[in-house]
């Protein structure tokens, strides 16, 4: 079946860099997606990588797909204090997205 | 401004009685959904419809309802609530159903039964 899973928790400092980690089990899905969820708001979709990709750069955002080992990443440069937030991997399939339990990033200035 | 509404966006209540929570969107997407949020869960999909007077079960179906009359809204109905049902809800919509298109979020709804 399909599964997303994400650690629970990230901590970084400002002006370094975060690397969210995410892993699935279902590799049909054609994309996968980068959603972040500020305090009390809806989720924002933060990037995408189509499944025959390997790597997708959008300014400080960096997404890895590592088809092999059914990983993906996501990796914010110069992170602020306003990157904190929780932020979501999903794969898309027909119909619907199998999203991960999400991660909290804090950032500490 | 291109936007998914839901209300209310707070609602406490009590086990048994009958709620709906509205959904709405403005930007003539076909694609419609409902997923809870719970912690350490993630968001799980409740009901979904492809276009009007269609809709599927998600993955976690049980105890709710939908309806989509109207291509703009598609509420979410909860005929007799549970305390298992207290939970963050969010519709989301987008033009097609492949996997290759955005899904626009709602704000979510706070639902708490006692």
């Amino acid at each position: 079946g399909e599964d997303v899973e994400q650690s629970l928790f990230l901590s970084v400092r400002e002006g370094d860099s975060s690397v969210i980690n995410c892993t699935y089990t279902d590799s049909s899905s054609t994309y996968l997606y980068w959603y972040k969820q500020e305090p009390g708001a809806g989720l924002q979709l933060l990037t995408y990588i189509f499944s025959n990709m390997d790597m997708k750069q959008d300014q400080r955002l960096t997404v890895l797909l590592n088809k092999k080992d059914k990983h993906l990443s996501l990796r914010i440069a110069d992170t602020q204090t306003g990157d904190s937030a929780i932020y979501f991997c999903a794969e898309a399939f027909t119909g619907k997205l199998i999203f991960g339990q999400g991660t909290t990033l804090q950032v500490k200035p | 401004e291109a936007q998914v509404t839901q209300n209310p966006r707070y609602l406490i209540t009590v086990t048994g009685k009958k709620l709906t929570v509205t959904c709405s969107q403005n930007m003539n997407h076909e694609y419609m959904s409902w997923y809870r949020q719970d912690p350490g869960l993630g968001l799980r999909q409740i009901y979904y419809s492809m276009n009007v007077e269609v809709t599927d079960k998600g993955d976690v179906p049980e105890g709710y309802k939908v309806s989509r009359k109207e291509k703009r809204n598609f509420p979410l109905i909860l005929e007799s609530p549970s305390p298992n049902q207290t939970s963050l809800y969010f519709c989301a919509s987008s033009l097609s159903s492949q996997g290759s298109y955005e899904q626009y979020f709602g704000p979510g709804t706070r639902l708490t039964v006692t």
